[in-house]
C-alpha cells in the first residue's frame, strides 16, 4: 500500500509570512499533484508535478518535485487570507494501477489578516 | 470551460436505503474515479474506470458497485445504507493514461453530499 505522509496537519500564520508543506512517501510515484479543497467542495487542482527534480511555479506557490519521485513540497511566497484552504498532495500511480490517486491527510492552512 | 458534474448535490437517506449518485465526466475524458471523504478525513479511493470497463479498486464495500455507461458518464450505486456511509462522495475525470502518469491530471467534481439518517 502506498502511503503519502503530508506535514504540517494544521498552520496557522500571519499575512506575509512565507510557509512549506511537505509530502513524503516511501514509494515512487509517476506524477504528484496538488489540490486546494474549500469547505463541501470537490478538490481543485493546483499543478502536478512528473519528473523528478521538476519545480513548477504558479503566482506566489512553488512546487518542487523530488529527485526520486517520492516526496514534493509546496511553497508559498507572502501568505495572504486568500491562500486559507485545504491543500492536499496526492500521488498518482503508474503500472497496474492507472491513474489511481493516492492522497496526503492534507495541510488547513490559516493565514492571519 | 466545463467541469465534471456530479448530481445530486446532497441526498439524505435513511439506513437500509438505496442511493444512486450520477457523475458526469469532462467531454471526452474517457476515464473516471470515485473517491469517498469523511468528515476531516483526505479522500479514499474507490474505484475507477477507462473506457467503460473497471480499471482499479480501491476500499468500496461489496454493498456498492458502479459502472461506466457508454456516454462515458458513471454511477455508483450503494445498497444498505449504513451512517457509516455519510461522507461527501467525489467524481473526478482524466483522459486516459499513461503508465508513467503522463496526461493523466484528474479534475474533481463538486462532490455530492450523503446524510444516513
Amino acid at each position: 500500500t502506498q502511503l503519502l505522509e503530508q506535514s504540517p496537519q494544521f498552520l496557522s500564520i500571519q499575512e506575509g509570512e512565507n510557509l512549506t508543506v511537505y509530502c513524503n512517501s516511501s514509494s515512487v510515484f509517476s506524477s504528484l499533484q496538488w489540490y486546494r479543497q474549500e469547505p463541501g467542495e470537490g478538490p481543485v487542482l493546483l499543478v502536478t508535478v512528473v519528473t523528478g527534480g521538476e519545480v513548477k511555479k504558479l503566482k506566489r506557490l512553488t512546487f518542487q518535485f523530488g529527485d526520486a519521485r517520492k516526496d514534493s513540497s509546496l511553497h508559498i511566497t507572502a501568505a495572504q487570507p486568500g491562500d486559507t484552504g485545504l491543500y492536499l498532495c496526492a500521488g498518482l500511480s503508474g503500472g497496474t494501477s492507472y491513474g489511481k490517486l493516492t492522497f496526503g491527510q492534507g495541510t488547513i492552512l490559516t493565514v492571519h489578516p | 470551460a466545463a467541469g465534471v458534474i456530479q448530481s445530486p448535490r446532497h441526498l439524505i437517506k435513511e439506513k437500509r436505503e438505496t442511493a444512486t449518485l450520477k457523475c458526469y465526466p469532462i467531454p471526452r475524458h474517457d476515464t473516471v474515479y470515485w473517491y469517498q471523504q469523511g468528515p476531516g478525513q483526505d479522500p479514499q479511493f474507490l474505484i475507477s474506470f477507462y473506457e467503460k470497463m473497471q480499471s482499479d479498486k480501491g476500499s468500496i464495500p461489496d454493498r456498492f458497485s458502479a459502472q461506466q455507461f457508454s456516454d462515458y458518464h458513471s454511477e455508483l450505486n450503494m445498497s444498505s445504507l449504513e451512517l457509516g456511509d455519510s461522507a461527501l462522495y467525489f467524481c473526478a475525470s482524466s483522459l486516459g493514461f499513461t503508465p508513467w502518469g503522463q496526461n493523466t491530471e484528474a479534475f474533481f467534481g463538486q462532490g455530492t453530499r450523503l446524510t444516513v439518517v
